[in-house]
């Protein structure tokens, strides 16, 4: 079935650990995104990237960083300059702007837990 | 600047009560809007949107939306609620030529039987 996969679904850190989570598509889309989730805040949007080796920074990009090295994967490290990282992380996919309606299609999220 | 309003943190609706999620929005040009669902611990799921057309718009699971453009609202509404439908809803919008949406802050919607 076509989909987001994200890995790992639960994942716990050490302080000062920089951590890799992984996210791959195979709906042939253009462009993938990474939102952070904190309760009460929304989705806030840290990274995206509209086609291969290329990707902007969002809203919050600070003490993350992305690379877009294929088409289907986007995966996204926390590093141990992000003051406060615990957070559900999830990445989504969307047709190219301008040729598609920006609908997002999102995976199942990544719960980032700092001991 | 260009937001999303979800003006109601929580809503308690009875079962087989309509239900109504709020949303209004301040952007530019003219908006492309988007209801999605979530359940705990897992992604967003895609409800319904609005492109152009006619402002009722039909969705998964018996859910609609209203567009006002005058008010700037898309609110949510189902007419029977189910206790399955207790979750948290987002809103979103993407602004005229814009290639991000914008989430509002979401609202939890709690159906008791």
């Amino acid at each position: 079935d076509g989909g987001i996969t994200q890995s790992p679904k639960y994942l716990f850190r050490k302080e000062g650990q920089n951590v890799t989570l992984s996210c791959e598509q195979n709906l042939n889309h253009d462009a993938m995104y990474w939102y952070r989730q904190d309760p009460g805040q929304g989705l806030r949007l840290i990274y995206y990237s509209q086609i291969v080796n290329d990707f902007q920074k969002g809203d919050i990009a600070e003490g993350y960083s992305v690379s877009r090295e294929k088409k289907e994967s986007f995966p996204l490290t926390v590093t141990s300059a992000q003051k406060n990282p615990t957070a559900f992380y999830l990445c989504a996919s969307s047709i190219m702007a301008g040729s598609g309606t920006g609908e997002l299609f999102f995976g199942e999220g990544s719960r980032l837990t700092v001991l | 600047a260009q937001s999303v309003a979800q003006p109601e943190d929580q809503v308690n609706v009875a079962e087989g009560n309509p239900l109504t999620v709020k949303c209004t929005y301040s952007v530019s040009g003219n908006p492309y809007l988007f209801w999605y669902v979530q359940y705990p611990n897992r992604g967003l799921q895609f409800l319904l949107k609005y492109i152009t057309g006619d402002n009722l718009v039909k969705g998964s699971y018996g859910f609609e939306a209203e567009f006002n453009k005058s008010q700037t609202s898309f609110h949510l509404k189902k007419p029977s609620a189910l206790v399955s439908d207790s979750a948290l809803y987002f809103c979103a919008v993407r602004p005229g030529g814009y290639n991000k949406l914008i989430f509002g802050a979401g609202t939890r919607l709690a159906v008791h039987p």
